[in-house]
């Protein structure tokens, strides 16, 4: 049983459409990390958010942590073919970081 | 360069045999990390090092050997592979644990296969 529970697991949209990905645990997490895998590389670190309620933007990208620091989403307005790749979110239980399975999100152009 | 480097990218060994995966950063990061992935489990935890010479377990260090003598490396050994040891294999290292806001840099990955 996963930690982290993401969804969709697969996401495939046209180029031009919004997408939302969720992360959803029962536990309480000190901070919340997404983190975007290509095919053949290791995961790269988006964005890190720690406060309850807090929304982050990285360009297109909008990230929020829910209020009881337990879930978060990450939604992408217009998305791009270089969108394209495995999203991650990982979070802290302990002193470790633990990973949700991920959501492969394919932009079509 | 600086980054973190993992080698060999690719690896076939056969059933039994011991094979080392290794893993060299460039950061002098304390804390240092291997992970597994796997279709349908995403990244699970093998061992992790808060510093050299400290080492502790994961979530599935079973058939996992680990070692850091040195602060920038921290190669992962299969001592008697298995089948079920084939899968992607990513070092990973941080500045801090992952209770404070410090990310993890990852790896390109080694993929192992074993026959």
């Amino acid at each position: 049983t996963q930690l982290l529970e993401q969804s969709p697991q697969f996401l495939s949209i046209q180029e031009g459409e919004n997408l939302t990905v969720y992360c959803n645990s029962s536990s309480v997490f000190s901070s919340l990390q997404w983190y975007r895998q290509e095919p053949g590389e290791g995961p790269v670190l988006l964005v890190t958010v720690v406060t309850g309620g807090e929304v982050k933007k990285l360009k297109r990208l909008t990230f929020q942590f829910g209020d009881a620091r337990k879930d978060s989403s990450l939604h992408i307005t217009a998305a791009q073919p270089g969108d394209t790749g495995l999203y991650l979110c990982a979070g802290v239980p302990s002193h470790k970081l633990s990973f949700g399975a991920g959501t492969t999100v394919t932009v079509r152009a | 360069d600086a980054g973190i480097t993992q080698s060999p990218r690719y690896k076939i060994t056969e059933t039994g045999r011991q094979v080392t995966l290794m893993c060299h950063q460039t950061w002098s990061h304390s804390y240092m990390f291997w992970y597994r992935q796997d279709l349908g489990h995403g990244l699970r935890l093998i061992y992790y090092s808060a510093a050299a010479d400290i080492t502790d377990k994961g979530e599935v260090p079973d058939g996992y050997v680990v070692s850091r003598s040195k602060t920038e490396n921290f190669p992962l050994t299969l001592e008697s592979a298995t089948r079920s040891q084939t899968s992607v294999y990513f070092c990973a290292s941080s500045e801090g644990p992952g209770s404070t806001n410090y990310g993890y840099t990852f790896g390109s990955g080694t993929r192992l296969t074993v026959v």
